[in-house]
């Protein structure tokens, strides 16, 4: 069964680093999200990205995040001074069209010292 | 470390029984919902959904209830297993042309054997 896959599964930082997680969409989907999971809270959304840029994003999703498909496989999001409160689970999603089932990955979580 | 964030309310069944989650959602415009399951260190995973020109929606062992007068939402699960244990999430989506799913706080369901 295709699935959406997260690397990596866990990373620990230093405030102030930059960093990079990805994400492999299921391979014919068009629509590509970021939602994260602060500990015990819940599911926020950050941003969906179709046709190569964002279509949507909340305020979490600050100057700080950027999201980018570097080619034609790969999903990134990228924080680039990371602060202790970006700590949480990232999810990367995907759907084949506007309105049709997310599948969710597995996660990639971060923690910033 | 101290732990922060939501208190999840926890309903406690016994194998076999029927279990009855319960989510309150705000938007009045959303018009797809859909309940999502969460297994301790994964992504959320797609139990079933209903749009708001439905009130009942059936799959296999699970049954979603709708109430728009109450803006009410109900996962009924049957015959409950112990593999059924997990955090569960109501979603809804206020449309706008892309998924941005705006998730409830969570109920976990413990089931004993």
């Amino acid at each position: 069964e295709p699935e959406v896959t997260q690397t990596p599964s866990h990373q620990v930082t230093q405030m102030g680093q930059e960093v990079i997680l990805r994400c492999v969409p299921i391979s014919n989907h068009l629509y590509f999200y970021w939602y994260r999971q602060i500990l015990g809270q819940k599911v926020e959304f950050l941003v969906s990205f179709y046709n190569n840029e964002i279509s949507e994003k909340s305020e979490i999703f600050d100057d700080q995040f950027s999201v980018e498909r570097p080619d034609g496989s790969n999903f990134t999001l990228k924080i680039r001074s990371t602060k202790l409160e970006d700590s949480a689970m990232y999810f990367c999603a995907s759907s084949g069209d506007s309105d049709g089932e997310l599948f969710f990955g597995e996660g990639s979580r971060l923690t910033v010292l | 470390g101290e732990s922060v964030g939501l208190h999840l309310p926890t309903l406690s069944v016994q194998e076999g029984d029927n279990s009855i989650i319960n989510c309150a959602y705000s938007n009045s415009a959303s018009d797809y919902f859909i309940w999502y399951k969460q297994e301790s260190g994964k992504g959320p995973q797609f139990i079933i959904d209903i749009r708001s020109n439905m009130d009942k929606r059936q799959g296999q062992r699970v049954t979603v209830l709708l109430n728009k007068t109450v803006k009410h939402l109900s996962l009924q699960i049957a015959a409950t297993q112990p593999g059924d244990s997990a955090v569960y999430f109501c979603a809804e989506i206020r449309h706008s042309g892309f998924q941005k799913l705006v998730f409830g706080t969570g109920t976990r369901l413990l089931v004993s054997p």
